[in-house]
């Protein structure tokens, strides 16, 4: 599976909106990018996955470049509970299993 | 609401106890599952992949006789540490994907947090 490169940190003001880029320059055709995000002391929550098109859902907006090496996860209005850490997974599709990287940390402000 | 339940939410026990977490899918059938485990301030490392009816498959470097795995039905898995110690203490979290057409994502329980003293 394609290796991701996050920011390990990122901060936003609450209402507005939180951009979390992703890196994968080294993914291949049938791999796809998923995200998926921890709340503190929680299990992980599953956001939205695409292949490469632009994917859209409640909870967030997926950007994927033309060329597939790297992906943004925007939340349009972030909110206090938004705080988590952000991890980009990207795996072959049907494959169940994921490997998590170091993810990155969003804290949302007051 | 949930789908993956896992219980318990915390334990606290002494060296040497042996521990049973359990994984359960709540409206739907499991043919795997997976264990993972996290430890504080890192992320999470998947541990195993729990089949129904046969033998997990372990991670490099997981010792299979120390983190028992059971997937005896296909709604419950169970990861049973041995002769727990206080370096197994950690956070356990387990996830199951719902069968279907196209893609399911995976579902995770609210994980067990182990400490062993």
């Amino acid at each position: 599976d394609a290796k991701t490169t996050q920011p390990t940190s990122m901060d936003c003001a609450e209402g507005r909106a939180a951009n979390l880029p992703c890196n994968h320059s080294t993914i291949s055709g049938n791999e796809y990018v998923y995200w998926y995000r921890q709340i503190h002391s929680q299990g992980p929550q599953y956001i939205i996955h695409g292949l490469k098109n632009n994917e859209t859902n409640e909870m967030a907006s997926l950007i994927i470049t033309e060329d597939r090496k790297s992906s943004t996860l925007i939340l349009p209005h972030a909110t206090l509970r938004d705080t988590a850490v952000y991890y980009c997974i990207v795996i072959q599709g049907g494959s169940e299993k994921l490997v998590f990287g170091k993810g990155t940390k969003l804290t949302v402000n007051p | 609401g949930a789908v993956v339940s896992q219980h318990p939410s915390r334990v606290i026990c002494k060296s040497g106890t042996s521990v049973k977490i359990e994984c359960r899918s709540l409206d739907f059938q499991a043919t795997t599952m997976f264990w993972y485990r996290q430890f504080p301030k890192q992320s999470l490392m998947l541990m195993a992949t729990s089949n129904e009816g046969s033998k997990a498959t372990y991670e490099q470097g997981v010792e299979k006789d120390k983190f028992l795995i059971n997937h005896a039905s296909l709604t419950l898995s169970t990861l049973t540490v041995t002769s727990a110690h206080p370096e197994d203490s950690s956070f356990y979290i387990c996830s199951a994907r719902r069968p279907g057409t196209g893609y399911q994502p995976q579902h995770f329980g609210d994980g067990t947090r182990l400490s062993i003293l």
